[in-house]
């Protein structure tokens, strides 16, 4: 079975210092593993996809994430964080069925507090 | 850039009526999802569709939960009797391609009350 565990649901940085959120995922098949994010009254956003063609995604504003297979690890940074970063997050699988259509599954978001 | 929207952002209703969300995907995309969040717990999947057939649904989708697409632009979830637990946020979303290219993209959601 496939899952994902964010492991934080809360976090709060200061404006300017580095973001970690993170996220562990479990998959049978080789995954696809995207990063969303939501403000508040929005849609889900896509930050950043990785689908095995290099371990380091670069996504949007700024972000990025590193998958690491041997600790079945997706954990999204941010060098310096900016008070529009705050939203929420989440960490999401794509199970990799031949010839199959990809149900996402997410995990439960990190909410990512910003202050001055 | 194009982008999925979704009709209405907000609807309540009495418990046993029937409602009719409705979403407008990418022009160009081909696979069309709906998904739900209840309020404190997680984005889950509920159904996709592709050439005007389902290809996959959760256990949620049961008989109460239909989804067409009746011209070629529209995806609508509808849910013939409401209960108090379908309230909750339903997400559409659409993508170009299936498999290890593809990418979902969501629409702001409907947030769905049922009194």
């Amino acid at each position: 079975a496939q899952s994902v565990t964010q492991l934080d649901s809360h976090v709060s940085v200061s404006e300017g210092t580095p973001v970690l959120l993170r996220c562990n995922y479990s998959s049978s098949y080789s995954p696809s593993l995207f990063w969303y994010v939501q403000h508040p009254n929005k849609g889900l956003q896509l930050l950043l996809k990785y689908t095995s063609a290099a371990t380091l995604v670069k996504g949007i504003n700024g972000f990025e994430a590193e998958f690491k297979k041997s600790e079945t690890s997706f954990h999204l940074t941010k060098p310096s964080a900016h008070m529009s970063d705050a939203a929420e997050y989440f960490c999401v699988v794509s199970p990799m069925f031949s010839g199959g259509y990809n149900k996402l599954i997410f995990g439960a978001g990190t909410r990512l507090a910003v202050h001055p | 850039e194009p982008e999925v929207t979704q009709t209405p952002s907000h609807q309540v209703t009495q418990m046993g009526q029937e409602v009719i969300l409705r979403c407008v995907p990418i022009s160009n995309h081909l696979y069309f999802y709906w998904y739900r969040q209840i309020l404190g717990q997680k984005v889950e999947f509920l159904v996709s569709f592709y050439n005007n057939e389902i290809s996959e649904k959760s256990e949620i989708f049961d008989d109460q939960f239909s989804v067409e697409r009746p011209d070629g632009s529209n995806f609508t979830l509808k849910i013939r009797s409401t209960k108090l637990e379908d309230s909750a946020m339903y997400f559409c979303a659409s993508s170009e391609v299936s498999g290890d290219l593809e990418t979902q993209y969501f629409g702001p959601g409907t947030r769905l009350l049922v009194l």
